[in-house]
C-alpha cells in the first residue's frame, strides 16, 4: 500500500518556465512533508519542507504547497534552469509522543529541463 | 565537518559470495537506514535502526542483515540468498526526535555489481 504517490514518473520543461511536481498522500498521521532532489550515482540531498500548520513555504526558486484536505503537496521551481534535471522524492512524516517516525518516500519524478 | 560516508563506492561479488558495505556518520544521529534504489522503483527500505543494539525489517529485508553495535555505524551485509543484489545502496540517518529533525541526510551510495 503506497502512502506517498508521485503519479508522474517523469517531466519535461523548458528552461524559464515553471516545473510543477506534485505528490498525494493517504495517511492522515502524516504532519511534515520533504521534498529531496537526486542526481544520478549519488545521494539525495534535502530541498526544501513543509509542516502541516502551514500551507506555503518557499526557499528562493523553490516552493511547496500543501493542501491537507486534499492530502495533496506540489514543488514549484521558477525559473526552471537545465540544473535543476534530476529525480525529485517527495516524503513523508510524523511526530508522536516527541519521537519522528521513519519517511516514506514516494517512487520520484524525473524532472528534466531543456534549454 | 559533519556527514555520512558510505564506501565503497563501487563493488563487485561475486554470485554466492556475501558482502558487507559500509556506512559511518558523525553526526550523532540516533537513526540510521539503508534503502536500495532500483530504475522506476524508487527508494525501498531494507532496515532501520533507531537506537544501538536495535534495528527493525524494512519492507525488502529478505537476503539482508544488519548490525548496529556502535551509535555511528550501521554496516549492511548483502548475502548470497539476496537472488537480486545489483542496485546502488544508500544509508541515511536522522536526529529521532527534536522538531524540524525530519529529515535525513544520506550517503553518496554504493553501487553493488553481481558478476
Amino acid at each position: 500500500d503506497q502512502q506517498v504517490k508521485q503519479n508522474s514518473p517523469s517531466l519535461s520543461v523548458q528552461e524559464g518556465r515553471i516545473s510543477i511536481l506534485n505528490c498525494d498522500y493517504t495517511n492522515s498521521m502524516f504532519d511534515y512533508f520533504l521534498w529531496y532532489k537526486k542526481y544520478p550515482a549519488e545521494g539525495p540531498t534535502f530541498l526544501i519542507s513543509i509542516s502541516s500548520i502551514k500551507d506555503k513555504n518557499e526557499d528562493g526558486r523553490f516552493t511547496v504547497f500543501l493542501n491537507k484536505s486534499a492530502k495533496h503537496l506540489s514543488l514549484h521551481i521558477v525559473p526552471s534552469q537545465p540544473g535543476d534535471s534530476a529525480v525529485y522524492f517527495c516524503a513523508a512524516s510524523y511526530t508522536r509522543g516527541g519521537s519522528n517516525y521513519k519517511l516514506t518516500f514516494g517512487k520520484g519524478t524525473l524532472l528534466t529541463v531543456n534549454p | 565537518d559533519g556527514g555520512i560516508t558510505q564506501s565503497p563506492k563501487y563493488l563487485f561479488r561475486k554470485e554466492g559470495q556475501n558482502v558487507t558495505l559500509s556506512c559511518e556518520q558523525n553526526l550523532n544521529h540516533d537513526a540510521m537506514y539503508w534503502y536500495r534504489q532500483d530504475p522506476g522503483q524508487g527508494l525501498r527500505l531494507i532496515y532501520y535502526s533507531q537506537i544501538v543494539n536495535d534495528f527493525q525489517k524494512g519492507d525488502i529485508a529478505e537476503g539482508y542483515s544488519v548490525s548496529r553495535e556502535k551509535k555511528e555505524s550501521f554496516p549492511l551485509t548483502v548475502t548470497s540468498a539476496q537472488k537480486n543484489p545489483t542496485a546502488f545502496y544508500l544509508c541515511a540517518s536522522s536526529a529521532h526526535r527534536g522538531q524540524g529533525s525530519h529529515g535525513y541526510t544520506f550517503g553518496s551510495g554504493t553501487r553493488l555489481t553481481v558478476v
